[in-house]
């Protein structure tokens, strides 16, 4: 079964520094990838998405990601965060039409 | 109302009640899903229903009971739950299940079970 990693579980960092968040899923046939966010007390949204075509996608508010089909991965970057972007981000893969399997989150705290 | 919306946002029951989770989505979509959010484990899918008719159940106790009466409603029905039960249950709502959109998700119940 399909399966996706996210390996930081909780990142603190300061306002200007540059973000990371890893992403791993297992399948190797073709996929589809996401990135959702959830601010506090707010419902999951989408940040970006992956079908095809440029690896590189962009996002909202700056974010972006990178599928590297080697490597298993969909990282999730930006060059500057913000206080706002305070969030828990989740990553998740299309297995099959539609269904979503996440990783476990990766809590980011970002200090002002 | 625009999105999805879920009802109650908190709901304490104990193991022996009966309760009933609510969602609606106002975007016109097909496919619903109820998702269950536990303390550092994924979300995991529970049932997906595609023009009224449950396509999915991953293998779910027979305690949740989900309904889905039409395609802008789903309900989650609740019966002798445990205390390992208690978590934030997500509805979500997507145009359908042929193509690749994205998910649309309500803001949750959180649920504790006493």
């Amino acid at each position: 079964a399909q399966s996706v990693s996210q390996h930081n579980h909780h990142v603190i960092l300061s306002e200007a520094a540059s973000l990371e968040l890893g992403c791993n899923y297992s399948y190797g046939g073709t996929v589809n990838l996401f990135w959702y966010v959830q601010y506090p007390g707010q419902h999951l949204q989408l940040l970006l998405k992956y079908f095809s075509g440029d690896p590189l996608v962009k996002g909202i508010k700056g974010f972006e990601a990178e599928f590297i089909k080697s490597k298993f991965s969909f990282n999730l970057r930006k060059p500057s965060v913000q206080w706002s972007d305070t969030a828990e981000y989740f990553c998740a893969v299309n297995e099959g039409f539609q269904k979503l399997v996440f990783g476990t989150g990766t809590r980011l705290l970002v200090s002002p | 109302e625009t999105g999805v919306t879920q009802t109650p946002r908190h709901l304490v029951m104990g193991m022996t009640n009966k309760k009933s989770l609510k969602c609606e989505q106002h975007l016109g979509h097909n496919a619903m899903y109820w998702y269950k959010q536990s303390a550092k484990k994924p979300l995991e899918l529970m049932f997906v229903y595609n023009f009224k008719e449950q396509t999915e159940n991953n293998s779910v106790p027979s305690r949740f009971s989900p309904e889905c009466p039409n395609s802008s409603h789903l309900f989650l029905h609740l019966h002798t739950l445990q205390p390992e039960d208690s978590a934030l249950y997500l509805c979500a709502s997507s145009p359908d299940l042929e193509t690749y959109n994205e998910q649309f998700f309500g803001p949750g119940t959180r649920l504790t079970v006493l």
